[in-house]
């Protein structure tokens, strides 16, 4: 039940094109989703993040899609870029833990 | 750079060896995180204070495992004995205490046990 399943585990994007990336969970006590973008020997960077009582929410070219009754959240990045080239973390927590549990990733590579 | 703070950023030790990794978190955050990541796959929770106060463990947090955070600024976390299944990344995050503020990683520290 603690479990987040993100799929796919990588994905190849042409210049231009819409990257996806989809995450669901079980827990019903989630109340905060991220992502998270890490570049090899980096930490995770935070890009963006919702709540459930929003469906969509969109921050420049990243958009997070919420189907709460699914249990289910997806990443789309519009206008995929090279440098977007990165893994990709879903996670889950209640609010104000910040114990996040982390889906598997997703290695994005974007091709020039 | 005011960011959260690892140290070191690379570890080699020998299996057996003790081992401590250091993190400076965010000057007014109150929560610190420690999370191992290994290859391949998403960061694991291992343990989080709030100020000098640990208030969760996982249970992937073995007796070789101990974390302080002694005057709830910098954390330090140590592996007695260490496994080669200890090597991994070890990550710190920090955050404010609240419902509306997210938590920021440190680069990490990546331990290698030969």
């Amino acid at each position: 039940q603690q479990q987040v399943k993100q799929s796919p585990q990588s994905l190849i994007v042409q210049k231009g094109g819409i990257s996806i990336i989809n995450c669901a969970y079980e827990n019903t006590a989630f109340d905060y989703f991220p992502w998270y973008q890490q570049f090899p020997g980096k930490g995770p960077a935070l890009l963006i993040a919702i709540r459930p009582d929003v469906s969509e929410k969109k921050e420049g070219r990243f958009t997070i899609s919420f189907n709460k009754s699914a249990k289910q959240f997806s990443l789309h990045i519009m206008d995929s870029q090279p440098g977007d080239s990165a893994t990709y973390f879903c996670a889950a927590t209640t609010s104000g833990t910040y114990k996040y549990i982390f889906g598997t990733g997703t290695r994005l590579k974007v091709l020039a | 750079d005011t960011g959260v703070s690892q140290d070191p950023r690379h570890k080699i030790t020998k299996r057996g060896q003790n081992v401590t990794f250091r993190c400076d978190p965010i000057s007014e955050h109150n929560r610190l995180y420690w999370y191992r990541q290994t290859l391949g796959q998403g960061p694991e929770f291992l343990t989080y204070f709030q100020n000098e106060a640990q208030l969760e463990k996982s249970r992937l947090l073995s007796d070789r495992f101990s974390a302080e955070r002694p005057k709830g600024s910098f954390s330090t976390l140590e592996i007695q004995r260490t496994e080669q299944g200890d090597s991994a990344m070890y990550l710190c995050a920090s955050s404010l205490q609240g419902a509306s503020t997210e938590a920021f990683f440190g680069q990490g520290t990546r331990l290698t046990v030969v």
